[in-house]
């Protein structure tokens, strides 16, 4: 069965960098495209970033372009997101998710919370 | 603010039917046929439940529906049950601004 787990995340300060790492099993990882979705406690969710099967193609939401970075290790199944200058506002539950060559996003890890604070 | 709007609440009997919205743009929910729905157990995971306006994914029930008309998009649940009550995201490819969704809607079954 397909999983994504998920580690990374914890507190940072307003310009502090943070990883998040995504693993993956259960699924051919080095032919989908990996996003990443976050959700503000309490608030709905915001498309982060998408990056292609072989990491050649990424996009990024307006919001974090130029902050943070996604990418992937195929041989490892993993994928990652750098994310640098963080902002209170970046604060939330971040999710990968696997592309579902739909248009759509039909697995998800289980999610980590980053909160940035000072 | 979210790109796309939902109500906040919907609810309904169990046995009912209950339809959300989800209104966007020309740019997005009326621009491309690439609507997809997604349910949210508190704590948990989203789960897809709609993708491309109104395929369901294998082990997702006939009870759930979707459409499109202009640049709204509509999940339908028909036959509602208790394990139904989550919240619900609808979300739609915007092209080059890539992916948007709505603030999300709480079904409550009464």
């Amino acid at each position: 069965q397909v999983q994504l787990v998920q580690s990374g995340g914890g507190v940072v300060q307003p310009g502090g960098s943070l990883r998040l790492s995504c693993g993956a099993s259960g699924f051919t990882f080095n032919r989908y495209g990996m996003h990443w979705v976050r959700q503000a406690p309490g608030k709905g969710l915001e498309w982060v970033t998408l990056i292609g099967h072989d990491g050649s193609k990424t996009y990024y939401a307006d919001s974090v372009k130029g902050r943070f970075t996604v990418s992937r290790d195929n041989s490892k199944n993993t994928v990652y997101m750098q994310m640098n200058s963080l902002r209170v506002e970046d604060t939330a539950v971040y999710y990968c998710a696997k592309d579902d060559e739909h248009y759509a996003r039909d697995y998800w890890g289980q999610g980590t919370l980053v909160t940035v604070s000072s | 603010q979210s790109a796309l709007t939902q109500p906040p609440s919907a609810s309904g009997s169990p046995g009912q039917s209950v339809t959300i919205s989800c209104t966007g743009t020309s740019s997005d929910v009326g621009g491309y046929n690439y609507v997809s729905w997604y349910q949210q157990h508190p704590g948990k995971a989203p789960k897809l439940m709609i993708y491309e306006v109104t395929k369901r994914p294998s082990g997702v029930p006939d009870r759930f529906s979707g459409s499109k008309s202009g640049n709204t998009a509509s999940l339908t649940v028909s036959g509602l049950q208790a394990e139904d009550e989550a919240d619900y995201h609808c979300s739609s490819y915007a092209g080059n601004t890539g992916w948007v969704f709505g603030g999300g809607t709480r079904l409550t079954v009464l």
